[in-house]
């Protein structure tokens, strides 16, 4: 089975709300990444965690490694959000591996 | 700041040639480097793990004959897919980390595959 599941698939966004994001790992993680994909294919590092929190603008992020999940919080969504997100999971495998979950495709509305 | 540079952005190859993407670390050091594809549904698949002064890791599925991949020092990368067919087309994506500073993971803009 999928070691990353995130959710949900696909989102839409009134623009000023919030949402959030998650991935639940079937693996043991250590640690977190989240990344924003744009439309041309690039991915933007968001976060990168441990265990805990951390905050960015709009933009907040947790990792609990005990109850295996992550969640990105996105507060005042602006237009600029609009893309696929994605959380990448590294286990500690003995070789560094990421495994990424299958993506939130975002859409904020005007 | 650390940038990861990957070309070419595009390609568009005839069935059964090849094509050779590159990945410049800037900014920070490529210890390890990740290649992925990204399949039209989203899905990445992890292709092989190289890190420099260690041997190559492929992935089920992937095999050096089929991707060879050459890692000499610590700011570049490349990878080559031989003898491209239709089910190898995608968006192929460098990751790259230094992993005596942290395991940050810094991606080239990708480069696809079309395969016609």
């Amino acid at each position: 089975g999928d070691k990353v599941k995130q959710s949900p698939s696909a989102l839409s966004l009134q623009e000023g709300t919030n949402s959030a994001l998650r991935c639940n790992f079937s693996i043991a993680a250590t640690t977190v990444q989240w990344f924003l994909q744009n439309p041309r294919g690039s991915l933007m590092n968001l976060f990168y965690l441990v265990p805990g929190t951390k905050e960015n603008g709009r933009l907040k992020s947790a990792f609990d490694s005990k109850e295996s999940y992550s969640t990105l919080h996105i507060r005042d969504a602006q237009l600029e959000d609009s893309g696929t997100y994605f959380c990448a999971a590294e286990a500690d495998t003995g070789y560094q591996n990421f495994y990424f979950g299958k993506g939130t495709s975002l859409t904020v509305i005007p | 700041g650390a940038l990861v540079y990957q070309y070419p952005r595009r390609t568009i190859c005839k069935s059964g040639t090849s094509m050779r993407m590159e990945c410049q670390a800037v900014g920070f050091q490529a210890t390890s480097v990740a290649w992925y594809r990204q399949s039209p549904q989203k899905t990445f698949e992890l292709i092989a793990l190289s890190t420099v002064n260690s041997a190559i890791k492929y992935e089920q599925n992937f095999t050096q004959e089929k991707f060879p991949i050459s890692h000499p020092n610590l700011s570049f990368s490349s990878m080559t897919v031989l003898n491209a067919y239709l089910e190898d087309r995608g968006l192929y994506l460098c990751g790259a980390w230094d992993r005596d500073s942290g395991n940050t993971l810094y991606f080239g803009e990708g480069s696809r595959l079309i395969v016609v």
